[in-house]
């Protein structure tokens, strides 16, 4: 079964400071791979996503994420984070061209300080 | 650009009570999909429709939920007897394709509060 592991619970940065959260993921398979953000009160956005080719996927909002195979990991990246980037941020995963499911990771929260 | 909606935003129910999420997924889609997320929790998948089926499901999708499309936009997801432990954030969401190979477009949300 597949699971998906966020180190982070919650992450407080200043403005401008870099970002990287972390994602593992469990599955001996091919997997597609996903950052989904939620806003306050707003629902579920897909940031980037990764299904073949470059393992560097670049989403929105500056977002980056590299796939590495090898350490079955897929971090979150940002060289400069605002304010407006506060939200939690969820990895998630599923097997390619297998199941429909979405494993989901327990989202990080991150607090951009002004 | 073409959104998943839900309705209502928010369900207040009491234990017992049968209850009907609903959901307008993106039109083009023909995947459509439910999930919850207890507060606090990560979000679980629970069921998968296609072709007026459901091709899959979670062990938390028990004899007491139901899914179904009941007309040509609406998708439905109904708890018969609703128990404490339902409480939950439960979302909408529908692919064009297989979500094996496709992505998954989420709806807003229905907060459903048993008491």
């Amino acid at each position: 079964a597949q699971s998906v592991s966020q180190h982070n619970h919650h992450v407080i940065l200043s403005e401008a400071a870099s970002l990287e959260l972390g994602c593992n993921y469990s599955y001996g398979g091919t997997v597609n791979l996903f950052w989904y953000v939620q806003y306050p009160g707003q629902h579920l956005q897909l940031l980037l996503k990764y299904f073949s080719g470059d393992p560097l996927v670049k989403g929105i909002k500056g977002f980056e994420a590299e796939f590495i195979k090898s350490k079955f990991s897929f971090n979150l990246r940002k060289p400069s984070v605002q304010w407006s980037d506060t939200a939690e941020y969820f990895c998630a995963v599923n097997a390619r061209n297998r199941d429909d499911k979405i494993i989901f990771g327990k989202g990080t929260r991150l607090h951009i300080l002004p | 650009e073409p959104e998943v909606t839900q309705t209502p935003s928010h369900q207040v129910t009491q234990m017992g009570q049968e209850v009907i999420l609903r959901c307008v997924p993106i039109s083009n889609h023909l995947y459509f999909y439910w999930y919850r997320q207890i507060l606090g929790q990560k979000v679980e998948f629970l069921v998968s429709f296609y072709n007026n089926e459901i091709s899959e499901k979670s062990e938390i999708f028990d004899d007491q939920f139901s899914v179904e499309r009941p007309d040509g936009s609406n998708f439905t997801l109904k708890i018969r007897s609703t128990k404490l432990e339902d409480s939950a954030m439960y979302f909408c969401a529908s692919s064009e394709g297989p979500g094996a190979s496709h992505e998954q477009y989420f709806g807003p949300g229905t907060r459903l509060t048993v008491t």
